[in-house]
């Protein structure tokens, strides 16, 4: 079964620093990559997403994020995050053609301290 | 463009009660999904409808079910509430549900269940 796994659960850091947040899948076919945010107090939005092609992908708000077919991951980064990127991130995959039904990882709260 | 909207926000119910959430896709959306978000097992996917017929199902009990009309508009029910019911439920939009790839999501409704 496909699962998805996020390595932090929590993360604190200051103003202007970098962020990294790892994410690894299972599945072997061919599959879409994403990661939401969810800002506190509003609903999932899409930061980014990768269906083929280049392997690094640009999203809003600055984030970028990594494809590594032989490692299964796709981590997230930011060179200097902001306080008002404090919020939860999820990353999910779906199974190509199957758009509706996303696995998401158990989410990483991030925390910026101003 | 208006977005995914989901009736009601918050609602509060007994055990053994039955509930029914409402979702409104974003016009010209034809696939809807539905999730569970809980603190414990985070999103999971309960199912998908595209074109008035289930599509996905995800590992639920068959106490959840889940209906789409011809306006695309979805519903999902709960019957037989239990304590661990209690979640926000959050419904997705998708414009073809296939091979687009990126899901829009509602604000949710909370359920609490007592």
């Amino acid at each position: 079964a496909q699962s998805v796994s996020q390595h932090n659960h929590h993360v604190i850091l200051s103003e202007a620093a970098s962020l990294e947040l790892g994410c690894n899948y299972s599945y072997g076919g061919t599959v879409n990559l994403f990661w939401y945010v969810q800002y506190p107090g509003q609903h999932l939005q899409l930061l980014l997403k990768y269906f083929s092609g280049d392997p690094l992908v640009k999203g809003i708000k600055g984030f970028e994020a990594e494809f590594i077919k032989s490692k299964f991951s796709f981590n997230l980064r930011k060179p200097s995050v902001q306080w008002s990127d404090t919020a939860e991130y999820f990353c999910a995959v779906n199974r190509y053609g199957n758009t509706g039904k996303l696995i998401f990882g158990q989410g990483t709260t991030l925390q910026v301290k101003p | 463009k208006a977005g995914v909207t989901q009736t009601p926000r918050y609602l509060i119910k007994t055990r053994g009660q039955q509930v029914t959430l409402s979702c409104s896709p974003i016009s010209g959306h034809r696939s809807v999904s539905w999730y569970q978000q809980t603190p414990g097992q985070g999103l999971q996917f309960l199912f998908e409808y595209f074109s008035e017929t289930q599509r996905n199902k995800g590992n639920f009990p068959g106490r959840f079910s889940g209906r789409q009309f011809s306006n695309s508009r979805s519903e999902m029910n709960v019957s037989t509430l239990e304590l661990g019911d209690s979640a926000l439920y959050l419904c997705a939009s998708s414009f073809q549900g296939k091979d687009t790839g990126e899901l829009f999501f509602g604000e949710g409704s909370r359920l609490t269940v007592l």
